[in-house]
């Protein structure tokens, strides 16, 4: 198993500028998750997706969209860039065992940075 | 609303020193789960451990333990005879129990940075 996969892994946007950051899972988990990491910050969710064609907003949602059309991946869309996305991206996936107790497996991350 | 505490930013010990990392939690739920994940330099997330409400033996793991008190909200991580490999960010995060169907988020802490020297 691959595990989590993500493309790119380091991409530089212009503002204003739009790209999809991609995250492929291969675990067939059914819940998958987008996180952000700014520098010397924890984790923060943007969105995550309990199976496909089921999303739901996370903590800090705004400027990104998400779908989820397979059980394998879950893209992430960036419409307009910002200088405040700039960001190490996190793409997630799990599949509990017990109801809440679910490990999440981590992705390598997205190193985005807009100017 | 849940949150984690990691006071500590920075930690520097020199090898083979023992370092504990501390972590303090709040949350209203009386189910929840609390991990553990390592950021070495690559830049990856590691899972290190989960442990869940219930549950508060203390684990030990190799050179790693875990102090789960639930009295005091803190789930703290030591590491004995540290080495240089330990070298990274660790992070504490919480998760609530939540019906199946259902994700259940993590919500982190800030990280402790920790770097091991010769």
């Amino acid at each position: 198993n691959a595990g989590v996969t993500q493309t790119p892994k380091f991409r530089i946007l212009k503002i204003g500028q739009s790209m999809t950051l991609q995250c492929t899972q291969d675990m067939n988990h059914n819940y998958m998750y987008w996180y952000r990491q700014d520098p010397g910050m924890g984790l923060k969710l943007i969105y995550y997706s309990v199976g496909a064609g089921i999303t739901d907003k996370g903590e800090v949602p705004n400027g990104y969209n998400v779908s989820r059309s397979t059980t394998e991946d879950f893209p992430l869309r960036l419409e307009l860039a910002a200088p405040s996305q700039t960001s190490v991206y996190f793409c997630a996936s799990s599949y509990p065992e017990r109801e809440g107790d679910n490990e999440q497996f981590f992705g390598p991350g997205t190193r985005l940075t807009v100017l | 609303a849940q949150k984690v505490t990691q006071a500590q930013t920075e930690i520097s010990v020199v090898e083979k020193e023992d370092v504990t990392l501390d972590c303090v939690y709040e949350t209203r739920d009386t189910t929840y789960y609390l991990f553990w994940y390592k950021q070495p330099p690559s830049g990856e997330l590691v899972f290190l451990i989960r442990r869940n409400s219930f549950d508060e033996q203390n684990e030990i793991s190799g050179r790693y333990s875990w102090n789960f008190q639930k009295s005091t909200s803190s789930f703290n991580f030591t590491i004995t005879a540290s080495q240089v490999v330990d070298s990274a960010v660790y992070f504490c995060a919480l998760s609530e129990a939540v019906n199946t169907g259902t994700a259940s988020k993590l919500t982190f802490g800030t990280g402790t940075r920790l770097q091991v020297t010769l």
